[in-house]
């Protein structure tokens, strides 16, 4: 069983277009999260919600839109694609409460903006 | 704000070889920190985390990781590394006491090559 799955994993795309990724985790966490890996493998969150909330938002486009359906689901929605946009993107979960705030990571969806 | 520094960005070892990979933090506060590993291709998985307690910490295929709160310091090392063993290695932090503390801040990573 998968903890935590995302879709697509590769997803290549012309730059402007608006693209989606799907991320699910059944480990019944109530916090997800978005991370961008960049070329040089440097990870850096983008936003996570708890329940449905939304709790960090770094500073990334407006473009980039996340949606919450249920805790156990958080997807990325990015409109207007840019080369720059090219990278892994990582889902991620953790439960609040524990303390650790120890996170499990997705197998991450790689998008090339061409 | 916490940030995390991996001043190891490269480091080729050949097999049987001991490992230390530095990681280095700054805040004040109380931390959780963590180890996570990359091998190529795949998604990070957890190596080790200390969060209170013992300051060495075992984690999993030989790893340990010990918390020097003075230096500020949470190093990685194995005794024998195997080629297996070649992956970015990612240094993680958080502060559980404070408002983002489910905001994990990562290092740069140390790309980790075993040689056979």
């Amino acid at each position: 069983d998968t903890a935590v799955s995302q879709t697509p994993k590769y997803l290549v795309t012309q730059m402007g277009n608006d693209k989606s990724i799907k991320c699910e985790q059944n480990l019944g966490h109530d916090t997800m999260y978005w991370y961008k890996q960049d070329s040089k493998k440097f990870l850096k969150i983008m936003f996570s919600y708890n329940n449905k909330e939304l709790i960090i938002n770094e500073t990334v486009p407006n473009r980039f839109s996340p949606k919450s359906p249920d805790k156990a689901h958080l997807n990325l929605h990015i409109n207007s694609l840019e080369l720059g946009d090219s990278a892994v993107y990582f889902c991620a979960s953790s439960q609040a409460g524990t303390g650790v705030w120890e996170q499990y990571f997705g197998p991450g969806t790689r998008l090339t903006v061409t | 704000a916490q940030s995390v520094s991996q001043h190891n960005h490269h480091v080729i070892l050949s097999e049987a070889a001991s490992l230390e990979l530095g990681c280095n933090y700054s805040y004040g506060g109380t931390v959780n920190l963590f180890w996570y590993v990359q091998y190529p291709g795949q998604h990070l998985q957890l190596l080790l985390k200390y969060f209170s307690g013992d300051p060495l910490v075992k984690g999993i295929k030989g790893f340990e990781a010990e918390f020097i709160k003075s230096k500020f310091s949470f190093n990685l090392r194995k005794p024998s590394v195997q080629w297996s063993d070649t992956a970015e290695y990612f240094c993680a932090v958080n502060a559980p006491d404070t408002g983002t503390a489910s905001k994990l801040t990562f290092g740069t990573g140390t790309r980790l090559q075993v040689t056979l």
